[in-house]
This record gives C-alpha cells, structure tokens and sequence, in this order.
C-alpha cells in the first residue's frame, strides 16, 4: 500500500518570501504521479501542480515548482514570493499510474496549514 | 463547462437516519470518485467508479455504505443508518477516463452532520 507523509503540521511565511513544504511517500510502483493540492478556507480542492515519476526534469507552475527526489522518494513544493492568497491547506497526493494497483485513487498526506502573514 | 457539482452542500442527520448525497460530474467526464475528509485529517479514497460499474471499492467501509453511478443522472453516494463518526465532508471528483492519467477536477464537497 502506498504511504504519504506530510511532518510539517504547520508553516508560517511572511508575505514576498519563499516556503517549501514537505512531503515524502512510499511506494513499490514505477509508474506514478504525484500532486499538491490547495484546500482554501473555502474547502474547494485545487490542483497546484503534478509531477510524472518518469520525468526528471522537476515540474514548474509560475510561482510554485517541486523538488522531485525520486530515489528518496521525496516531493516538497516551494512557494516563491508567497502572497496572501496562498493561505490554505496543503495536501501532497500520489496515484499510481495504468496498470498499477492504485491507478485512479489519490493517496493524500494529512496535510501541512500554510500562513502567510502581511 | 460547469464543474463537478455536489448537493447538498450541507447535510444534518441524526443517528439512524440515512443520508443521500450527490454528485454531478463535469460534462465529457465518465469517472466518478469519492473520498472523505474528517475533521483536521486528509482526504481517504472510498470508491471509484465509472457509468453503471464499481471499479474499486477498496476504501468504502463494509457496512451501511453504498455508491452507484446510473446510466443516467448523478452518482449517489448514500450511507444508511449514520452515527456520529460520519460526520465529515465528503468531496466527489470526477475525470474524463483517459488511459495514462486521470486528472481528478474535485467538487465542493458536502458536510455531513449527525447529530
């Protein structure tokens, strides 16, 4: 079964500065996507980006990029120049890919609160 | 092209009722999951489903819990006799069922409250 780990509860960043969170996962699947989802005060799940396993190179959404170690088996997410709106839940999610026993499901991390302070 | 939606957004039950929820997936999208949230934790898998068949069900507990996805109309999620520990919010997300990668567009959810 696959696991995914979020140890950081809780981060703090004031507004223009840079935050990386946390995640790792366990998995005996090659074949695999993982994500970092936004939950807003709202409840709304947002995708904010996606990493294939089978690529190197580390995913980059303006703001926002991974750092992919695939042999560590580590995914955290960095936010650049944080902005008050980014003040949400942040849950770090893997799904295994076609063919796999956990293609289709999310797997979430229990999710780590960012606070970004004016 | 509406998103996935999901009624009602707020639901309260008292103990041994039934609870009935909905979900409407994005137009084109014939995959339907759901997943619940309780409070302070991630979201858990319950149950994926496409057009009139249960792909994966690993996740739903055993008993009083149920799902389906009709030829027509929305998926239903429907939990029979709740009690208080199914107080949680109940997201649906819904995907077009491409073969490599499924991006899941997720609904609003609905909060469920048994008192």
């Amino acid at each position: 079964a696959q696991t995914v780990t979020q140890s950081q509860p809780e981060m703090s960043v004031q507004e223009a500065e840079t935050v990386t969170l946390s995640c790792t996962y366990d998995t005996s699947e090659n074949n695999y996507y993982l994500f970092w989802y936004k939950q807003p005060p709202s409840r709304q799940m947002i995708l904010v980006i996606r990493q294939e396993a089978y690529k190197q190179q580390n995913a980059t959404e303006n703001r926002f990029s991974v750092n992919f170690q695939k042999a560590a088996k580590s995914f955290s997410l960095k936010i650049s120049d944080s902005q008050l709106g980014d003040t949400a839940m942040y849950f770090c999610a893997f799904m295994g890919g076609s063919g796999g026993t956990s293609y289709g499901k999310l797997t979430f991390g229990q999710g780590t609160i960012l606070t970004v302070h004016p | 092209n509406a998103g996935v939606m999901q009624n009602p957004r707020h639901l309260v039950r008292r103990r041994g009722q039934e609870a009935r929820l909905r979900c409407s997936p994005m137009k084109g999208h014939s995959h339907v999951y759901w997943y619940r949230q309780l409070p302070e934790e991630g979201l858990k898998f319950m149950v994926y489903l496409q057009k009139e068949n249960i792909i994966d069900e690993s996740g739903m507990p055993k008993e009083r819990f149920s799902a389906e996805f009709p030829k027509e109309g929305p998926s239903i999620l429907r939990i029979q006799q709740v009690v208080r520990g199914d107080s949680a919010a109940y997201f649906c997300a819904s995907s077009p069922g491409t073969e490599n990668y499924n991006e899941q567009f997720f609904g609003p959810g609905t909060r469920l409250t048994v008192l």
